[in-house]
């Protein structure tokens, strides 16, 4: 089965440097990655999302970007404010149809006033 | 608004015990999908269903069973608890339509005495 890798586990950052967090897969197969954000004390929610036909997508300050040949896909965040602390994790899947994911360990973001 | 709902956000129980953790959504989706999250491990796969009365095994589901007599609700239960099955308990849905998106429940907070 898949197995998806996070690092690192805990980051902080000063307000308005960037963040990344990295992710690698193992199943080659695996063409959705999805990440999720997860603010304390609250359920996890999309915020961006990337297919294997594309090797970037960006939403405003949040980034994705994927290297099918070395099976790894990182999130970008610039001009960290400190609503972007929280848990971040990413995920894998090969599964259109039942839509399983398999989830990172997740990465706490720590923003530094 | 999607909606996924988890009946309880906290729950204190006794070893031996069987245990009901109950999740309803509102969006009429195929796929619905039990995590445990733990420190440090991320978002655990115990169980997912994507249709009435149809299961399958995640990646964790030993000591777990779960029932889905209706598309909106699916149940996970503990047969007997043990005290290493204290933890965040998440509820998804996603729609089954190849969106592949995950929309979380609040979370149970189980503690197994």
């Amino acid at each position: 089965g898949e197995n998806v890798e996070q690092h690192p586990s805990t980051l902080s950052v000063q307000e308005g440097d960037s963040a990344v967090i990295k992710c690698t897969y193992s199943d080659s197969a695996s063409n959705y990655f999805p990440w999720y954000k997860q603010e304390l004390g609250k359920r996890p929610q999309l915020i961006i999302d990337i297919r294997s036909n594309v090797g970037e997508k960006k939403d405003q300050r949040i980034a994705v970007t994927l290297n099918k040949t070395a099976k790894h896909f990182s999130l970008h965040i610039t001009e960290t404010q400190p609503e972007d602390s929280a848990v971040y994790f990413c995920a894998a899947t090969s599964n259109f149809g039942n839509e399983k994911l398999t989830f990172g360990t997740g990465t706490r973001l720590t923003i530094i006033p | 608004d999607v909606k996924v709902t988890q009946s309880s956000r906290y729950l204190v129980k006794r070893t031996g015990e069987k245990v009901f953790l109950e999740c309803v959504q509102d969006m009429d989706h195929e796929n619905m999908f039990w995590y445990r999250q733990d420190p440090g491990l991320g978002l655990r796969l115990i169980y997912f269903s994507y249709d009435v009365k149809m299961k399958e095994k995640g990646d964790i589901p030993e000591g777990y069973s779960v029932s889905r007599e209706k598309k909106e609700r699916f149940s996970l239960i503990l047969e007997s608890a043990s005290t290493n099955q204290t933890s965040m308990y998440l509820c998804a849905s996603g729609d089954g339509q190849g969106k592949n998106i995950q929309y979380f429940g609040a979370g149970t907070r189980l503690s197994v005495l």
